[in-house]
């Protein structure tokens, strides 16, 4: 079975700071897996994701995160953080072919000016 | 381009009332669709999806059902609702190639 641990519920930056919001899987298989963020009542947008190829892959908004099977891991990142980026965070991970994800139960992201 | 819509926005009912929730896109033809509740700290919770018209998965046993009656029509059902039935409920579609799926703007639900 597939799982994902978001560590830390809440996470807060200051403005301009490195941002890194930790996700770690659980997979019998090798996994795609997605960062999606959420704005306030609203849905969830896709801001990267890894399926197969490069280890770091690059999102919108100057996000990026880093596959690395050995630690089972896809942290995401940002290296200067700006008060737009105050949103809640959601990394999931799917089994190919299987159509469907497993969500983590997200990360509320802070920017402090 | 695709676009997904979901209406209601927001929905206030009570106890034992009956629910429609729809989600329809367009741009796309035999989307994958799904069906998840966003509860408060908890994440998403995947309830139903479907891969063609009239073919429903449901992923946890409860008080709600899903139907497809058109190839890009998605509709979020209960007879009676309950309190526990509060929360905002996503809509979502993926095409069979790219595995990725992407959401609507949701709607809240509130059980009165």
């Amino acid at each position: 079975a597939q799982s994902v641990t978001q560590l830390g519920s809440h996470v807060s930056v200051s403005e301009g700071a490195l941002v890194l919001l930790r996700c770690n899987y659980s997979s019998s298989v090798p996994p795609y897996l997605f960062w999606y963020v959420q704005y306030p009542n609203q849905g969830l947008q896709l801001l990267l994701k890894y399926t197969t190829g490069a280890t770091l892959v690059k999102g919108i908004n100057g996000f990026e995160a880093e596959f690395k099977k050995s630690e089972t891991s896809f942290h995401l990142t940002k290296p200067s953080a700006h008060m737009s980026d105050a949103a809640e965070y959601f990394c999931a991970v799917s089994k190919p072919g299987t159509y469907k994800y497993i969500f983590g139960t997200g990360t509320r992201l802070k920017v402090l000016a | 381009s695709q676009t997904i819509h979901q209406w209601p926005a927001t929905l206030v009912q009570p106890v034992g009332s009956p629910l429609s929730l729809e989600c329809t896109v367009e741009g796309t033809s035999n989307p994958n669709l799904y069906w998840y509740r966003q509860a408060a700290g908890r994440g998403l919770q995947l309830l139903f999806y479907s891969v063609g018209i009239g073919q429903i998965s449901s992923e946890v046993p409860q008080n709600l059902s899903a139907s497809r009656p058109q190839d890009r029509q998605f509709i979020l059902s209960s007879k009676k609702l309950l309190l526990s039935d509060s929360g905002f409920y996503l809509c979502a579609w993926s095409d069979g190639a790219q595995e990725t799926q992407y959401f609507g703007p949701g709607t809240r639900l509130l059980v009165l």
